[in-house]
């Protein structure tokens, strides 16, 4: 079956740089279709998607955050990297990376917290 | 971008009632349009996509509709383990976009 887990820092300074990984089994990344993507949530606020990677490497990212985001995988380790430079505390939020179908998400990983505080 | 708008913000309903919820887009998305739905502390869980297909393990009484701007989410004999916050998102173009959500609660 499908599932995927998110791994990063749980705490990051204001103006540093966060790399978050989301390891995945179930699928493979070079597989025509497949595409992953990165969707965050602040505490108590709604979705917000983020960036978005495809099997042959096409890459999507939200236009207001297109220069702090940088998304990549890893199709031998199953492992799809975004990192987002500058950070600041409206950036604290749960990172959610997640196995897209046909433009939906069809199955999420568990959620990261990740707290931007000096 | 696409503006996804869902109402109610939120509705409290009983065992039973059926439940609609609105996602206005603010341009045509065709069927490009998915509903989830999110338990606190828990990843969204996807219900509906394009629309109107039910995704695998989604009980029945949950059923979508709608295309180009208007869209709704209608639960049928509503059940305790319906309570949560309801999003829509479209996939008609980039960026993806969600709505605000709509907070289900049971009576």
């Amino acid at each position: 079956q499908i599932t995927l887990k998110e791994s990063g820092p749980t705490l990051v300074k204001p103006t540093q740089t966060l790399t978050l990984t989301c390891t995945f089994s179930g699928f493979s990344l070079s597989t025509s279709g497949v595409g992953v993507g990165w969707i965050r949530q602040p505490p108590g606020k709604a979705l917000e998607w983020l960036a978005l990677i495809y099997w042959h490497d096409e890459k999507h990212y939200s236009p207001s955050l297109r220069s702090k985001l940088t998304i990549t995988k890893d199709t031998s380790e199953n492992q799809v990297v975004l990192t987002m430079t500058n950070i600041n505390p409206v950036d604290t939020a749960t990172y959610y990376c997640a196995h897209r179908h046909g433009g939906y998400f069809d199955y999420w990983g568990q959620g990261t917290l990740v707290t931007v505080s000096s | 971008d696409i503006q996804m708008t869902q109402s109610p913000s939120s509705v409290s309903a009983s065992v039973g009632d059926r439940v609609t919820i609105t996602c206005r887009a603010s341009q045509g998305i065709s069927s490009w349009l998915a509903w989830y739905q999110q338990k606190p502390g828990k990843a969204p869980k996807l219900l509906i996509y394009a629309a109107s297909s039910l995704q695998s393990g989604v009980p029945s009484r949950f059923s979508g509709s709608g295309s180009g701007t208007d869209f709704t989410v209608t639960i049928s004999n509503l059940q305790p383990e319906d309570f949560g916050i309801y999003y829509c998102q479209q996939a008609y173009n980039y960026p993806y976009t969600f709505g605000q959500g709509t907070k289900l609660e049971i009576k």
